[in-house]
């Protein structure tokens, strides 16, 4: 069973940009599409986008169009989310979850351990 | 695109059965069989429940029963147990390889 093994927390000044990596131990992810969602303290899920691994095509929520760029390596095996022009309400804790299948429009059978993220002015 | 909706929270007494609804429009829920629930005990990354409306991952309980109907799914939890105790989302396809969740339910075992 692969596991999705996330970079740790992070503090970051308003303004600034984050990056949070996943890499898939004990295999790579080809085959599946990679997703980002956060949750900020207290709050629901939020999609933030997602990469399908076989054509590496990403798509991105419509709120964060232009803040977030999701890539993964050449080998598939690890993924990052950038966010850039970070304000305090982008403090969440930030998971990569891998779909059921190479497409974007299927449920995350398996997720990272969560990278907290706290933007402070 | 906005959050499906789904009740704050839910109650039920060990051994009753709950449903949790989410409601959504034609442009996801209703337009796509591919709806999903997610557990979520505290401080912990969520399980996958039940995904393509109605469809159990290998491991989780036949307790847990999805369905759809036009614009809303609904996730059934029978049985309830005290380990049932937790957040539950929903999530939906919504075209153009985009997804987006519900608001939460907080499940409480009395």
């Amino acid at each position: 069973q692969v596991q999705l093994v996330q970079s740790g927390a992070e503090v970051k000044k308003s303004g600034s940009s984050v990056k949070v990596s996943c890499k898939a131990s004990g295999g790579t992810f080809s085959s599946f599409a990679i997703n980002w969602v956060r949750q900020a303290p207290g709050q629901g899920l939020e999609w933030m986008g997602g990469i399908m691994g076989m054509f590496r095509t990403t798509t991105y929520a419509q709120r964060l169009q232009g803040r977030v760029t999701i890539t993964a390596d050449e080998f598939m095996t690890t993924s990052e989310m950038e966010l850039n022009s970070l304000r305090s309400e982008d403090t969440a804790v930030y998971y990569c979850a891998r779909g059921l299948g190479y497409h974007l429009n299927q449920g995350f059978d398996n997720w990272g351990q969560g990278t907290l993220v706290t933007v402070s002015s | 695109q906005s959050a499906l909706t789904q009740p704050a929270s839910v109650s039920g007494s060990p051994g009753q059965s709950i449903t949790i609804s989410c409601t959504g429009t034609s442009s996801d829920v209703g337009g796509y069989n591919y709806v999903s629930w997610y557990q979520q005990h505290p401080g912990k990354a969520p399980k996958l429940m039940i995904y393509d409306v109605s469809n159990r991952p290998s491991g989780v309980s036949d307790r847990f029963s999805g369905s759809k109907s036009g614009n809303t799914a609904s996730l059934t939890i029978s049985g309830l147990q005290a380990e049932d105790e937790a957040d539950y989302y929903c999530s939906s396809y919504t075209g153009s390889s985009t997804q987006v969740f519900g608001t939460g339910t907080k499940v409480t075992v009395l």
